[in-house]
Formats: C-alpha cells, sequence, structure tokens
C-alpha cells in the first residue's frame, strides 16, 4: 500500500509570501494525486488533482501543484498568499484498496497546518 | 453536486456505549469510506464499502464495525465505545473517476 509523507506539519507564513509545501508517495507506477483543504471547522474540499497529461496542475484558489514521477513527488505552491489560506493541507493517492477490483481509495498524508499571519 | 450527510455534528457519549454514526449520499456512489480524523496522525481509514452489504477493513478498523444495507446509507458502529475513540468522524463517497466528497464531519467524544 501506498504511503504519503508530508514533510511540514505546521508551517507560518505573512501574507504575500510564497508557499510551497512537500508532498512524497512512495512508490511509483501510475499514481493518481490529491491536494485536500480543510478550512477551520468545514469539512474537506478539493484543491486539486492530477491524473494524467501536463504535470503542472492548476487548482482552485490560486492553487498549483507539480508532479514529478522521478521524485515521487507531488508538491503545492502558491505565489502569493492570503490570510484566508489558514487551514489544514492534505495530499493524498488514489489507490485499490480491494484486491477483487472495484474500489479505489485515498491514502492521505498527516497534513499541514498552515497559518498566514496578516 | 454531490452531497454527503452525516447525521450528528457534535456527539458526546459514555463508556461501553454503542454508538452508531449515519452518513448518507444522494449521488448513488457505490464507494463509501468512513476516516477518523485527529491531529498530527491524519485522516486514517476505518472501514470502507463498494457495494450494498459488502465491507473492507482499512487501516484502523479494531473496535468499530458497519453496515450497508442500502446504497445510500453507509453506518459506522463503534460497539463497545472507549476514550481513544474521541475523535473527528469524516464519511465520503467516491465517484467512478476516484473523486471524493467528504461530509461535514462528527466530533464524537466519549467520556
Amino acid at each position: 500500500a501506498q504511503s504519503v509523507s508530508q514533510h511540514n506539519h505546521h508551517v507560518i507564513l505573512s501574507e504575500a509570501a510564497s508557499l510551497e509545501l512537500g508532498c512524497n508517495y512512495s512508490y511509483g507506477g501510475t499514481v493518481n494525486l490529491f491536494w485536500y483543504v480543510q478550512y477551520p471547522g468545514q469539512h474537506l474540499q478539493l484543491l486539486l488533482k492530477y491524473f494524467s497529461g501536463d504535470p503542472l496542475v492548476k487548482g482552485i484558489k490560486g492553487f498549483e501543484a507539480e508532479f514529478i514521477k522521478s521524485k515521487f513527488s507531488f508538491n503545492l505552491r502558491k505565489p502569493s498568499v492570503q490570510w484566508s489560506d489558514t487551514a489544514e493541507y492534505f495530499c493524498a493517492v488514489l489507490e485499490a484498496m480491494y484486491s477483487g477490483g472495484g474500489a479505489d481509495g485515498l491514502t492521505f498524508g498527516k497534513g499541514t497546518h498552515l497559518i498566514i499571519q496578516p | 453536486d454531490v452531497k454527503v450527510t452525516q447525521s450528528s455534528r457534535y456527539l458526546v457519549k459514555r463508556t461501553g456505549e454503542k454508538v452508531f454514526l449515519e452518513c448518507v449520499q444522494d449521488m448513488d456512489h457505490e464507494n463509501m469510506f468512513w476516516y477518523r480524523q485527529d491531529p498530527g496522525l491524519g485522516l486514517r481509514l476505518i472501514y470502507f464499502s463498494y457495494d450494498v452489504k459488502m465491507k473492507e477493513k482499512g487501516d484502523i478498523p479494531e473496535g468499530y464495525s458497519v453496515s450497508r444495507e442500502k446504497k445510500e446509507r453507509f453506518s459506522l458502529i463503534l460497539e463497545s465505545a472507549s476514550t481513544n475513540q474521541t475523535s473527528m468522524y469524516l464519511c465520503a463517497s467516491s465517484s467512478p473517476w476516484g473523486g471524493y466528497t467528504f461530509g461535514s464531519g462528527t466530533r464524537l467524544t466519549v467520556v
């Protein structure tokens, strides 16, 4: 089974700073990768996803992520963060969870808690 | 939009009680999942179901069971609640392309 590593558990930035959150998954082959965000008191929302094609993926709210196959990485970036980006961010990989087929499930990293100071 | 509804936002239960957490989705998805979310541990999969009456253990199934009698409903059962099951519980359903929709979560406190 895949494992997902998010290297930074807590990140504190000032507004307008650039952001990069690291994410590595454990083994290769065809992978489907996701970043989810959870704002305080809200449910998890999809930021962006990579299935195939252009390794630079653009998501909502100005976020983007780059899939680098050789590094097993899918880092999240934003050029200029805002106070409203304060949230928990989760990287996830989709994999088959049932040997008989029929269910693909997400394996999540432990999350990065991002705090943006005004 | 797919909607995943968890019946309770907050629950407080006593140690030893049997607890039912209910989840309903409205998009006819076959796959449904229960996760628990704990600070510093991310989301960990408890159980999932890929069809009615079908279930599979996730990474941390101990102390839990599930029921899927109808396609739209997936219930998580704590047979005898313990304090270490105090957590945020998230239900999700997934589309054929693998995209997840999460419920708002149930914050369970076991005292």
